[in-house]
């Protein structure tokens, strides 16, 4: 039974520590996406990669989140630094998507809480 | 770029009764329409999808209906459990953007 597997699942960090999260995708799938979950706003689409490649990161704040996919098996999320508000759960998904999109493939979260 | 609306954000039902959750979306150029379950604690899982060339499809006791002239679609539960307690996300995709734009969730309470 393939899975998107997301390290750490819980994560608690003091404000202006770095933190990085990390994604295994499905093996084959070809698209990666990176979700916020929060109680107000959510799932939020933060930046995805097609094969390898980023294709969005416009819902990410670019001064303190990067993105990045240094090879097929692993996406990272790195917030630098971290901020109370960036408190939520990470959720990241893969798909294998043609022409358009078809089902996502979610990972069980990363929970963050930075204090 | 596309905007997801989602109501009710929260709907109480008895065991045994029709739910229905309702989405409109702003980009009439959107093709692709699932709908995602994350039960408490878990990942959001697929539970239908219907495409922008067909206006229904059902699986057992859920159905979605799509109307693209007015860009909304909805999801119905029929026979509701106590099992179908969840949140319910509906999400668009235009052509061309491999990423889905998700409404804010419905919490689903079914009360036995």
């Amino acid at each position: 039974d393939a899975r998107v597997t997301q390290t750490p699942r819980h994560k608690v960090t003091e404000m202006g520590q770095e933190v990085t999260m990390r994604c295994q995708p499905i093996l084959g799938h070809n698209t990666v996406f990176w979700y916020r979950q929060t109680m107000m706003q959510g799932l939020e689409l933060l930046a995805y990669f097609r094969n390898r490649a980023p294709l969005d990161d416009s819902g990410m704040p670019k001064d303190r989140f990067s993105a990045e996919m240094p090879d097929a098996t692993l996406a990272t999320l790195k917030i630098q630094p971290s901020e109370p508000r960036d408190s939520a759960v990470y959720f990241c998904a893969s798909g294998l998507t043609g022409t358009g999109v078809g089902e996502l493939f979610f990972g069980e979260g990363s929970r963050l809480t930075v204090l | 770029g596309e905007n997801v609306e989602q109501h009710p954000s929260t709907l109480s039902v008895q065991e045994g009764d029709s739910a229905v959750i309702k989405c409109t979306y702003s980009d009439s150029a959107s093709n692709y329409f699932p709908w995602y379950k994350q039960e408490l604690g878990k990942r959001p899982q697929l539970i239908i999808d219907i495409r922008s060339n067909v206006g229904e499809k059902k699986d057992q006791r859920i159905a979605v209906t799509l109307n693209k002239t007015a860009k909304h679609f909805s999801l119905h539960i029929t026979e509701t459990q106590p099992e179908d307690s969840a949140v319910y996300f509906c999400a668009a995709a235009e052509p061309g953007r491999r990423a889905l734009t998700f409404g804010s969730g419905t919490r689903l309470q079914v009360q036995p």
